[in-house]
């Protein structure tokens, strides 16, 4: 069965720093990896995904993401926090056994990100 | 080009009573996901459905949880005799075939 873990639930920096939000999986099938931000009463807005490729993939708003198979980790960075970057963070894994289509997502407890000024 | 669009936004039930959250998915989707987020939780994979068919409910409650997605109109989250433990956000997700699913905001349950 397909898991994913995001360590730390709330992670805090200062605006400018680093971002690194971490998320670790298990699949016993090529995993097709994704994050999602959620701001407040939101729906889940699509960052990046990894289907196949390059293993270092960028997204919106500066984020990126580098699948690491050997360590089983898909986190998160971006070089330089905004204050708009606050909002809670999901990992998720596809499950693909449906004959090419997407699968249902397997989700992290997401991480809230706070951006201090 | 809509987005997923889902209604009501917020839907207040007292116990017993049932619960209808409508999901219509942007527009060439054919493929409809439901899941449920717990507070201080990630969301949660219910149901999956194509055009008049159930693909995979495995995350669906055996009981007072049914979906479906007709021919014509929205898809439909059903939840009958609601409990305390059933109110959570509930978010709808559209996809085609091998591509992104794109979330709509979010039914938020409250019961009473």
């Amino acid at each position: 069965a397909q898991s994913v873990t995001q360590l730390g639930s709330h992670v805090s920096v200062s605006e400018g720093a680093l971002v690194l939000l971490r998320c670790n999986y298990s699949s016993s099938v090529p995993p097709y990896l994704f994050w999602y931000v959620q701001y407040p009463n939101q729906g889940l807005q699509l960052l990046l995904k990894y289907t196949t490729g390059a293993t270092l993939v960028k997204g919106i708003n500066g984020f990126e993401a580098e699948f690491k198979k050997s360590e089983t980790s898909f986190h998160l960075t971006k070089p330089s926090a905004h204050m708009s970057d606050a909002a809670e963070y999901f990992c998720a894994v596809s499950d693909q056994n449906y004959g090419g289509s997407q699968g249902n997502l397997i989700f992290g407890k997401g991480t809230k990100l706070s951006v201090k000024p | 080009n809509a987005g997923v669009m889902q209604n009501p936004r917020h839907l207040v039930r007292r116990r017993g009573q049932e619960a209808r959250l409508r999901c219509s998915p942007m527009k060439g989707h054919s493929h409809v996901y439901w899941y449920r987020q717990l507070p201080e939780e990630g969301l949660k994979f219910m149901v999956y459905l194509q055009k008049e068919n159930i693909i995979d409910e495995s995350g669906m409650p055996k009981e007072r949880f049914s979906a479906e997605f007709p021919k014509e109109g929205p898809s439909i989250l059903r939840i009958q005799q609601v409990v305390r433990g059933d109110s959570a956000a509930y978010f709808c997700a559209s996809s085609q075939m091998s591509n992104e699913q794109f979330f709509g905001p979010g039914t938020r349950l409250t019961v009473l």
